[in-house]
């Protein structure tokens, strides 16, 4: 079963425009990770945020987290063609154990961007 | 510096067909994991390997089993492979404690 659920499923913007998709998880969590992934090939990992960090950035992609209402968002400004991917968030539970944290992904949000 | 890397691209088998996918980790990362993703949906955890043991399973069949080797490449194998097991099977590696994973390009497999 899937931990967290992205909303949008889909997003179609024009370049220039902010994109903004959100998260929603289950269960406590040690950190949120957001992924890209283009044409059904591997993920790149974007960010990572701490369970007790309520917002993070990166280049053009704004992170925030409130583990009270077990949701996240994910910002994309000034978006560019080269944006159109689907982007997954991912949780990783807050017991941590003997190796490593494995990842708990949503169903991802496809966003377009046309230029 | 070598990113992950899996081998093969694409694999088409037929059903009850047995099935070996490979990965290589990122150099200097122990911790291999492999993921399914189906078709318009996120990844799944399939198991997690670190010093050449499985130490994590998400919720799939024992026709799902693994190896890690002693220069931590792993492989997946799937026995009496089923229509449903057609996905993109993703490899990620990791250090051991640390969050963050790296993911390979993924192997597309069709079953028949």
């Amino acid at each position: 079963s899937q931990q967290g659920e992205e909303d949008p499923q889909a997003l179609s913007i024009q370049e220039g425009e902010n994109a903004t998709m959100n998260c929603s998880y289950k269960t406590s969590i040690n950190n949120l990770q957001w992924y890209r992934q283009n044409s059904g090939r591997g993920l790149v990992h974007l960010i990572l945020i701490r369970s007790n960090e309520r917002e993070k950035h990166s280049g053009r992609l704004r992170v925030t987290l409130d583990t009270s209402k077990k949701s996240s968002s994910l910002l994309i400004t000034a978006s560019r063609a080269a944006d159109t991917a689907s982007y997954f968030c991912a949780t990783a539970a807050s017991r941590i154990k003997a190796a490593g944290n494995k990842l708990t992904f949503g169903g991802g949000t496809r966003v377009l961007v046309k230029p | 510096d070598a990113g992950v890397t899996q081998s093969p691209t694409h694999l088409i088998k037929t059903r009850g067909q047995q099935v070996t996918l490979r990965c290589s980790p990122k150099s200097g990362h122990d911790t291999v994991s492999w993921y399914q993703q189906a078709l318009g949906q996120g990844p799944q955890f399939i198991f997690q390997y670190y010093e050449e043991e499985e130490r994590q399973r998400g919720n799939f069949p024992d026709r799902f089993s693994g190896h890690q080797f002693p220069n931590y490449s792993s492989e997946l194998n799937v026995n009496a492979l089923l229509l449903g097991d057609s996905a993109l099977y993703l490899c990620a590696s990791s250090l051991v404690h640390r969050n963050e994973q790296f993911f390979g390009p993924g192997t597309r497999l069709t079953v028949l």
